[in-house]
């Protein structure tokens, strides 16, 4: 069945510091793939999405670029910031057969910026 | 616009006991969406209700989880008994469209501690 994998954390980096959160996916059919953030003690918010191949998402500084050759949707952003410090969650959506929009997650990558 | 909400935001409950989750979608929203965070686990779906229609409740892990959408509006999660293992972040999600595309707009979530 479709997968999410996401690299483990938690990830610490500095202030400024360059970030990268590895996520790969299976799926059966052509799936749109989201990066949700969990800042601390608030719900799950849409970061960024790409619904086909090539696409870039991109928001508050973060982009990921959809690679279907290599099953990819790596999270980047050039310069964190301590207010960045979230759980970062990757998820794919492919509405075949039955699943009519359901999301399928990664466990989820805590990140934690230091000033 | 008001998000969704999701009532209580944390319960604690001995085995055995009932426990009921309400969440409301955003205004409009004809989808709604349950899922499930175990504790070191991905966020795993539950069920789809499309209006007051149950799409799809293929992730209901067994007969004590009874997921209601009286007039497509809110929805309620029952647990009844709960168990140990039914502790964890119960998300609420709603969406205008049901595709693979359409994006998924989280509650708050309620964390469920079973004693």
């Amino acid at each position: 069945g479709d997968s999410v994998t996401q690299m483990e954390g938690p990830v610490t980096l500095s202030e400024e510091a360059f970030l990268t959160i590895n996520c790969t996916y299976t799926a059966t059919g052509y799936p749109s793939l989201f990066w949700y953030v969990q800042y601390p003690g608030e719900g799950l918010q849409l970061l960024l999405k790409a619904t086909k191949a090539d696409d870039k998402g991109s928001n508050k500084g973060f982009e990921a670029t959809y690679r279907k050759e290599t099953t990819s949707f790596h999270l980047e952003k050039g310069s964190v910031q301590v207010s960045d410090s979230a759980v970062y969650f990757c998820a794919l959506s492919d509405g075949y057969g039955g699943s009519q929009g359901n999301l399928i997650f990664g466990k989820g990558t805590k990140l934690s910026v230091k000033p | 616009e008001a998000g969704v909400t999701q009532f209580p935001s944390h319960s604690v409950i001995e085995k055995g006991q009932t426990v009921t989750l309400r969440c409301d979608p955003i205004s409009g929203h004809d989808n709604l969406y349950w899922y499930r965070r175990v504790m070191g686990k991905e966020i795993k779906f539950l069920l789809h209700f499309v209006k007051e229609s149950k799409q799809d409740e293929s992730g209901m892990p067994n007969n004590r989880f009874l997921a209601e959408r009286t007039g497509g509006t809110y929805s309620t999660l029952k647990v009844q008994p709960a168990e140990l293992e039914d502790s964890g972040v119960y998300f609420c999600a709603s969406s205008s469209g049901q595709g693979r595309t359409d994006t998924q707009y989280f509650g708050p979530g309620t964390r469920l501690t079973v004693l």
